[in-house]
């Protein structure tokens, strides 16, 4: 069945550090990708999302890039804030089965100023 | 009010005690999502409603039962649930078809059962 693997936490940086957190997935066909993300206390929200190979979803300087060849979308920032303080969830979507999401099982984001 | 809500924010119940979540979406949408967030593991889906039809139950035990009245609200009516029930319980929104949406989930009911 469909799977997405995230790259365990917590991952603890300090401000203004580069990000990444990798995901990789299991899916036939050709799934839609997304990160969510959950800041302490509330529901998931979307950050970004990417529909075809190559596409690059961007979004409060948060990217990732769908690579088809590699089963990856990374997520990355060039220099995060205490803000960004989160727990960030991998998700994919596949087309014919509508809006019904698979999750990865988060990873915790730690920013210390 | 806008978006997703779900109420309440946090509940605390007894394994013998009959509670409910309620879920309001006022995004227009057409279909619904129950979601159930445990510790360190993904998040699973439950439900889903499809203009107020159940179109899917993931395995879920009968002491969960969702309602769907319409397409704007969702319950879950919990009974004689165990303590390995207690976990943050989301609920989602989306529009499906031609111009369908992504998911808008709300804050979520942190369940304990004691």
């Amino acid at each position: 069945g469909d799977s997405v693997t995230q790259m365990e936490g917590p991952v603890t940086l300090s401000e203004e550090a580069f990000l990444t957190i990798n995901c990789t997935y299991t899916a036939t066909g050709y799934p839609s990708l997304f990160w969510y993300v959950q800041y302490p206390g509330e529901g998931l929200q979307l950050l970004l999302k990417a529909t075809k190979a190559d596409d690059k979803g961007s979004n409060k300087g948060f990217e990732a890039t769908y690579r088809k060849e590699t089963t990856s979308f990374h997520l990355e920032k060039g220099s995060v804030q205490v803000s960004d303080s989160a727990v960030y969830f991998c998700a994919l979507r596949r087309p014919e089965y509508g809006n019904k999401l698979v999750f990865g099982a988060g990873t915790i984001l730690r920013v210390k100023s | 009010e806008t978006g997703v809500t779900q109420t309440p924010r946090h509940l605390v119940m007894g394994m013998t005690n009959k509670k409910s979540l309620k879920c309001e979406q006022h995004l227009g949408h057409n279909a619904m999502y129950w979601y159930k967030q445990s510790a360190k593991k993904p998040l699973e889906l439950m439900f889903v409603y499809n203009f107020k039809e159940q179109t899917e139950n993931n395995s879920v035990p009968s002491r969960f039962s969702p309602e769907c009245p319409n397409s704007s609200h969702l319950f879950l009516h919990l009974h004689t649930l165990q303590p390995e029930d207690s976990a943050l319980y989301l609920c989602a929104s989306s529009q499906e078809g031609p111009e369908n949406t992504e998911a808008f989930f709300g804050q979520g009911t942190r369940l304990t059962v004691v």
